[in-house]
C-alpha cells in the first residue's frame, strides 16, 4: 500500500491566487512527521514545511502553509499569492518514529507539478 | 562547500560496467540518505547511514548496489554491472541527526544513463 498518495499530477494556478496541493498518508505509527520539499527543472529538492503529528496547530512558513487533517490523515500544502518561481515539482514525504527507533527514512509520494501562470 | 555535493553530476555508462557515485555531506551532519529518482516519478529510498551504526540497506534493489560511508563523511554508492532500468537520478542527503522533525538536504544529484 502506498505510504502517501498525491492525487493530482499537475496543477495549474493563476499569478498572486492560491492553490491547495493535496496530500494523504497512511500509518499506523503514532509519531511521525509530514515534509513538504519543492523540486524546480534544475533538480534540487527544497525544504519547506514540516508537521509533526503532536502538533496543536498547523505549520507555517511564508507563504506555505500546511492544513493538517489528522484524522483525515490528510496534510494538503497551501501555497498563498502564488509566484512564477512557484512553478516546480511539489513532493509529500513522511517520517515515521518505528518506535522510537526512527532512521529519518523519508517516504516520498510521487509528486505534483504546479503551473503558475501569468 | 555550504551544502550537499555530489559527484559526477552526469554519468553515461555502458551496459554492464560499474560505476561509483559520491556524496559529500555537510559537514557535522550524521546522518546520509541515497534515493533513487526516475524518470518524472517520486524518490525511492535506497540506503541510510548514521553516525557509526550499521546502515540501514533495505532499499537497495539488488546485490549489484552497494554503499560506504568512510570516516563519517564521504560515502560512495556503487552500482556494479549497470543495467538500462539503472538509468535515473541518484540524489544524497544529509541531516544534523536522524529526528523525527530534522530535515534533510539534498545535493543537485547525479544523473545516470546507462547506454
Amino acid at each position: 500500500a502506498q505510504k502517501i498518495t498525491q492525487t493530482q499530477p499537475g496543477m495549474f494556478v493563476q499569478e498572486k491566487e492560491a492553490v491547495t496541493l493535496d496530500c494523504t498518508y497512511d500509518t499506523s505509527d503514532p509519531s511521525y512527521g509530514l515534509f513538504w520539499y519543492k523540486q524546480p527543472s534544475s533538480g534540487e529538492m527544497i525544504f519547506l514545511i514540516y508537521q509533526g503529528s503532536y502538533d496543536q496547530q498547523n505549520a507555517t512558513e511564508g507563504r506555505y502553509s500546511l492544513n493538517f487533517q489528522k484524522a483525515r490523515k490528510s496534510a494538503n500544502l497551501v501555497i498563498s499569492a502564488s509566484q512564477l518561481g512557484d512553478s516546480a515539482m511539489y513532493f509529500c514525504a513522511m517520517k515515521e518514529d518505528a518506535g522510537g527507533t526512527s532512521y529519518g527514512k523519508l517516504t516520498f509520494g510521487q509528486g505534483t507539478i504546479l503551473t503558475v501562470h501569468p | 562547500g555550504a551544502g550537499v555535493s555530489q559527484s559526477p553530476s552526469n554519468k553515461v555508462t555502458e551496459k554492464g560496467k560499474d560505476v561509483e557515485l559520491r556524496c559529500d555531506p555537510i559537514s557535522g551532519h550524521t546522518a546520509l540518505y541515497w534515493y533513487r529518482q526516475s524518470l518524472g516519478q517520486g524518490l525511492e529510498f535506497l540506503i541510510y547511514f548514521q553516525g557509526n551504526s550499521a546502515p540501514d540497506k533495505s532499499g537497495l534493489p539488488s546485490d549489484r548496489f552497494s554503499a560506504e560511508r568512510t570516516g563519517g563523511s564521504v560515502s560512495t554508492l556503487t552500482i556494479q554491472r549497470t543495467q538500462q532500468e539503472d538509468s535515473a537520478v541518484y540524489l544524497c542527503a544529509s541531516s544534523l541527526w536522524a529526528g523525527l522533525n530534522t530535515e534533510a538536504f539534498f545535493g543537485q544529484g547525479t544523473r545516470l544513463t546507462v547506454v
